[in-house]
């Protein structure tokens, strides 16, 4: 079965420097979510998107964006990158016709940045 | 706020061991319970999952979690652990009023199986 795309696996980047993340969901899923989950850390939420429109938003430094494009995908971007932006980035794509919209999430690879 | 709490963040158990995981979540309201397993180097796997009904559920590589309402809690089993079972084990609970579909994650719990 298809599964979470996210691209690129692994990102290293200068500080102050920029980067952007993708994410294609699961086909037929409408909904993405980002986590960021640092070294040793539980996944925290960032932003989620359902039809293309942000629906809820988490601790996402305002340097970071994101949006959901007509085809679903999503990309995160990230701007003025420090060293505390080095994680891993999950991608998680549901479908919101079930469960009263919170079916389950399926999990993305992950891309692991790393900011030096 | 709400809040997932995981007891355990390091077990370490011989093969052939039984296996339990507690996890609580501190929010009086309809909730959906996830167990995520993430193998080392790997992104996270969906091993269970709660919505309603039967509170005992049962996942995928022999695993079972209990949902207790009264207890607020979702508590992983599994009666017999491998060593390829190693890894690091998340609760994770959605549904919280007016919060979307985000997942709230408990700490982790990280399982060692000694061969």
């Amino acid at each position: 079965a298809a599964g979470v795309i996210q691209s690129p696996r692994h990102l290293i980047k200068e500080k102050r420097e920029t980067a952007t993340l993708k994410c294609y969901p699961i086909p037929r899923h409408d909904t993405v979510y980002w986590y960021q989950q640092g070294p040793g850390q539980d996944p925290q939420f960032l932003i989620s998107f359902y039809e293309k429109m942000q629906s809820d938003k988490g601790s996402i430094p305002d340097r970071f964006s994101a949006q959901q494009f007509s085809d679903y995908h999503s990309e995160l971007n990230m701007s003025s990158l420090e060293l505390g932006d080095s994680a891993l980035y999950f991608c998680a794509s549901s479908s919101s016709g079930l469960a009263g919209g919170l079916d389950t999430q399926y999990f993305g690879p992950g891309t692991r940045l790393t900011v030096l | 706020a709400q809040s997932v709490s995981q007891h355990n963040h390091h077990v370490i158990l011989s093969e052939a061991a039984s296996l339990e995981l507690g996890c609580n979540y501190s929010y009086g309201g309809t909730v959906n319970l996830f167990w995520y397993v993430q193998y080392p180097g790997q992104h996270l796997q969906l091993l269970l999952k709660y919505f309603s009904g039967d509170p005992l559920v049962k996942g995928i590589k022999g695993f079972e979690a209990e949902f207790i309402k009264s207890k607020f809690s979702f508590n992983l089993r599994k009666p017999s652990v491998q060593w390829s079972d190693t890894a690091e084990y998340f609760c994770a609970v959605n549904g919280f009023y007016n919060q979307g579909g985000k997942l709230i994650f408990g700490q982790g719990t990280e399982l060692s199986v000694k061969p």
